[in-house]
């Protein structure tokens, strides 16, 4: 069954820390891919998207993303993480045309002053 | 502008009650799909519909749970004697059209819980 995995369940970062989320796939067809964040009491917002192209994705709030279709991969990454970032993040794919969202189990950052 | 909304935010109910879940889509949009997450667990998609239309509603539990979203007014969430396993947070998402190459745009959500 399709299906997309978050390894890191749990990460806690002090401030100016580096960030790398993993996310993996398992579908070998044509993906378009996401990266969610909640924060705390808040909606869910796309930080980032790939649908095609240039496989290094920039999103907001310094946010950016890298597909590597031979891992099925799209991992998130940020250099300096803010305290402000503390929310779980989600990573979603779209597989071929469909409509529907499979998303990961999140990842709650918690970063530290 | 507006974004998705969703009411209750929070919606507590006993074992054999009805729980009724708002959506309002963003607005333009006519299409809105419904998904539940599951403590420690991933939102999962239930239904997709547009207006006076379910298009696919294969993810839905097949009792107790059913969804409509009207000409007029909000898309409803409905399910039927909870359960305590009803309880998770229900997330209401809308596009412009079919979100085959749209993003999803989501709610808040609504946390069910069951006592």
């Amino acid at each position: 069954a399709q299906s997309v995995s978050q390894h890191n369940h749990h990460v806690i970062l002090s401030e100016a820390a580096s960030l790398e989320l993993g996310c993996n796939y398992s579908y070998g067809g044509t993906v378009n891919l996401f990266w969610y964040v909640q924060y705390p009491g808040q909606h869910l917002q796309l930080l980032l998207k790939y649908f095609s192209g240039d496989p290094l994705v920039k999103g907001i709030k310094g946010f950016e993303a890298e597909f590597i279709k031979s891992k099925f991969s799209f991992n998130l990454r940020k250099p300096s993480v803010q305290w402000s970032d503390t929310a779980e993040y989600f990573c979603a794919v779209r597989m071929d045309s469909s409509y529907k969202l499979i998303f990961g189990s999140g990842t709650r950052l918690l970063v530290r002053p | 502008n507006a974004g998705v909304m969703q009411n209750p935010r929070h919606l507590v109910r006993r074992r054999g009650q009805e729980a009724r879940l708002r959506c309002s889509p963003m607005k333009g949009h006519s299409h809105v799909y419904w998904y539940r997450q599951l403590p420690e667990e991933g939102l999962k998609f239930m239904v997709y519909l547009q207006k006076e239309n379910i298009i696919d509603e294969s993810g839905m539990p097949k009792e107790r749970f059913s969804a409509e979203f009207p000409k007029e007014g909000p898309s409803i969430l409905r399910i039927q004697q909870v359960v305590r396993g009803d309880s998770a947070a229900y997330f209401c998402a809308s596009s412009p059209r079919r979100a085959t190459t749209y993003e999803q745009y989501f709610g808040p959500g609504t946390r069910l819980t069951v006592t």
